[in-house]
């Protein structure tokens, strides 16, 4: 069964400072991996969604790199601002499933002014 | 396009009660997958249909949970009879699959129970 694990659990930095988010997961047969934000009381919005094929994925300030082979994820967002303060969450689809994701547990990121 | 809608927003029941969540996916959308969130057990998939057929039902906690997808627009998932340990947040996502090619999940709003 795949295991997502995101650590830290929580992270705390200064406005300005790059933030650095890390998801791993136990089985590298994956179809595609998803970054998402969860502001409190809200849903999930989706960030980046890359390929299994790719290695990385940008957004404006989001850059989000893929390493099947070390069943690695990383999600970088430069220049932090206030309101990159949420959770955020990976989610992994494996190549023997129909699109579910198995999701981590989330990093809750505070950006303080 | 309004996203994925859910309704309600929060149900306050006491324990016993039947509950019905419902949901309704973006238009064109072929997959529904409802999740269910707590602090101590996270995100977790209940159930997924794939053009209106449920595709995987094994986090469905037990057989007092059911979820229904009656057409392409509309999904319930009813839990009766309702027990404290069923308060939390619940979700409704969907995504486009077109053969191979598995799309974005999109998440409604979500419905807070709060089961007394």
């Amino acid at each position: 069964k795949q295991e997502v694990t995101q650590i830290p659990a929580a992270l705390s930095v200064p406005e300005g400072e790059n933030l650095v988010l890390n998801c791993s997961f136990t089985d590298s047969a994956i179809y595609n991996l998803q970054w998402f934000r969860q502001d409190p009381g809200k849903g999930l919005t989706s960030l980046l969604l890359i390929q299994s094929s790719q290695r990385e994925q940008t957004s404006g300030r989001l850059n989000a790199s893929l390493d099947k082979s070390s069943g690695r994820s990383t999600l970088y967002i430069a220049a932090s601002q206030p309101g990159d303060s949420a959770t955020y969450l990976c989610a992994v689809s494996s190549t023997d499933s129909w699109g579910k994701f198995q999701f981590g547990a989330g990093t809750q990121v505070v950006v303080t002014p | 396009d309004a996203g994925v809608i859910q309704s309600p927003r929060h149900e306050v029941t006491e324990m016993g009660q039947e509950v019905t969540l419902r949901c309704k996916p973006i238009s064109g959308h072929n997959s529904l997958f409802w999740y269910r969130q707590t602090m101590m057990r996270g995100l977790e998939l209940l159930i997924y249909f794939n053009n209106n057929v449920p595709i995987d039902d094994s986090g469905m906690p037990e057989d007092r949970f059911s979820a229904k997808m009656p057409n392409a627009s509309f999904s319930t998932l009813k839990i009766q009879p309702s027990e404290p340990r069923d308060s939390a947040v619940y979700f409704c996502a969907s995504s486009l699959r077109q053969g191979a090619v598995r799309d974005t999940q999109y998440f409604g709003p979500g419905t807070r129970l709060t089961v007394l």
